[in-house]
């Protein structure tokens, strides 16, 4: 089946430091990727839309300038955190739905612990 | 605004018992709905998709209805067994391609 690969799993940051996360679709290409954020015992909040090509759309409350998204292929998508604080510290993940899918895939997540 | 809400937040069963997960969605308007499960600090395991024109889904020991004009969804889970446990989330989405929005997740612990 489709898969989305996301990296690292895991992040410890110093607070001020920037931190990519990569999203990669292996065996499909994704024109459209989805990032989320997840804090503890809460759902999924949808933080912006990844076009390839093109610039993201980012949902109310989110800032474009911290959070900066580059989708330059049809295979990857990464979020940069940038000067990254303690209240960044959450859980992001990204997802993305295969061609000629009707539902979509997740990647595994990502930890970021700024300290 | 769709709003997505589960019932229970969280349940507590003993192996071997059927259960059953609620999602309500306040827009009937969707596209599709689908189960998620997770587990603790990992990413969404696709579990079911139903269509807006469909009324359930079935895999294994999991069954998925929709009850679309009454913005109502159910997840059974039959003979459930420890490894069963995890958080499930169901999520809906307006179009082919859109924004799924989620809601907040029932956790379930399946005792031995």
């Amino acid at each position: 089946g489709a898969v989305v690969s996301q990296h690292p799993s895991r992040v410890i940051c110093k607070s001020g430091t920037s931190v990519k996360i990569e999203c990669r679709s292996l065996d499909f290409q994704a024109t459209t990727m989805f990032w989320y954020r997840q804090f503890p015992k809460q759902s999924l909040m949808l933080m912006a839309t990844s076009n390839e090509g093109s610039k993201a759309t980012y949902e109310q409350g989110v800032e474009k300038d911290k959070f900066l998204i580059n989708h330059a292929s049809l295979t990857l998508s990464t979020l940069t955190v940038t000067s990254a604080h303690p209240e960044d510290s959450s859980f992001y993940i990204c997802s993305a739905r295969p061609q000629g899918a009707y539902g979509y895939t997740f990647g595994s997540g990502t930890r970021l612990t700024v300290v | 605004k769709q709003e997505v809400t589960q019932i229970p937040a969280a349940l507590s069963v003993p192996e071997g018992e059927n259960l059953v997960l609620n999602c309500s969605f306040t827009d009937s308007a969707i596209y599709n709905l689908q189960w998620f499960r997770q587990d603790p600090g990992k990413g969404l395991t696709s579990l079911l998709l139903i269509q807006s024109s469909q009324r359930e889904q079935t895999s294994g020991r999991l069954n998925a209805s929709l009850d679309k004009s009454s913005g109502r969804s159910t997840l059974y889970i039959a003979a459930s067994q420890p490894g069963d446990s995890a958080t499930y989330l169901c999520a809906v989405s307006p179009g082919r391609g859109s924004r799924l929005t989620f809601g907040e997740g029932t956790q379930l612990t399946v005792n031995p």
